[in-house]
């Protein structure tokens, strides 16, 4: 069965950096595209970025561009996402998800991992 | 940048009912339109791809129609686990450098 873990949240201060990861089994990785997807508290949804199955393109939303950064090792089956230059609006539970096969929409989701940008 | 809108924020439906769920998009999206269940504390899950086709394991009370701006997500008689928030995705967008989400419809119970 397909399992996403994310990992890496943590309480970090404005401007700071964090790395999250995402392990991915039960699937082969290297096929598909893959999403983060955020989550402030509360709130709604928000797609963040996706990269495609062999990480030749990747994408972003407008809030995060320039300063976020989508990565994937197929080799170590796991999808990473670098953040830069944190803002208290960058608060949020991070998801990944793995892309579906017709299409760009979100057929499996991690459980998730919170971030929070605070001094 | 595409904005969905849903309808309404909130419903209230007793189990056994029919819910209809509502979402706009500000202009066409083609069927390339998802819809997603939350439940408090949990992750996302696909239930509708395509406008209209449930994802692997989704009961078949799950329904989804439309196209091109209007869509709707129907469920045929309330269980008491589809109380839970609803959220409507476009992918249409290539590149994708903007997949969004509706602001969703919390379902609760009547």
């Amino acid at each position: 069965q397909v399992q996403l873990v994310e990992s890496g949240g943590g309480v970090v201060q404005p401007g700071g950096s964090l790395r999250l990861s995402c392990a991915a089994s039960g699937f082969t990785f290297s096929s598909y595209g893959m999403h983060w997807v955020r989550q402030a508290p509360g709130k709604g949804l928000e797609w963040v970025a996706f990269i495609r199955y062999d990480g030749s393109n990747k994408y972003y939303a407008d809030s995060v561009k320039g300063r976020f950064t989508i990565s994937r090792d197929n080799s170590k089956n796991t999808l990473y996402l670098q953040m830069n230059s944190l803002r208290a609006e960058d608060t949020a539970v991070y998801y990944c998800a793995k892309g579906g096969a017709g299409g760009d929409y979100l057929d499996y989701w991690g459980q998730g991992t919170l971030v929070t940008v605070s001094s | 940048e595409i904005v969905m809108t849903q309808s309404p924020a909130t419903l209230s439906v007793s189990p056994g009912e029919r819910a209809t769920l509502s979402c706009r998009a500000s202009q066409s999206v083609s069927s390339n339109l998802a819809w997603y269940q939350q439940k408090p504390g949990q992750a996302p899950r696909l239930l509708i791809y395509g406008a209209s086709t449930r994802a692997t394991g989704i009961p078949a009370r799950f329904s989804g129609s439309g196209s091109g701006t209007e869509f709707t997500l129907t469920i045929s008689s309330l269980q008491s686990e589809d109380f839970a928030v609803y959220y409507c995705q476009q992918y249409n967008n290539w590149p994708p450098n903007m997949y969004t989400f509706g602001q969703g419809t919390k379902l609760e119970i009547k």
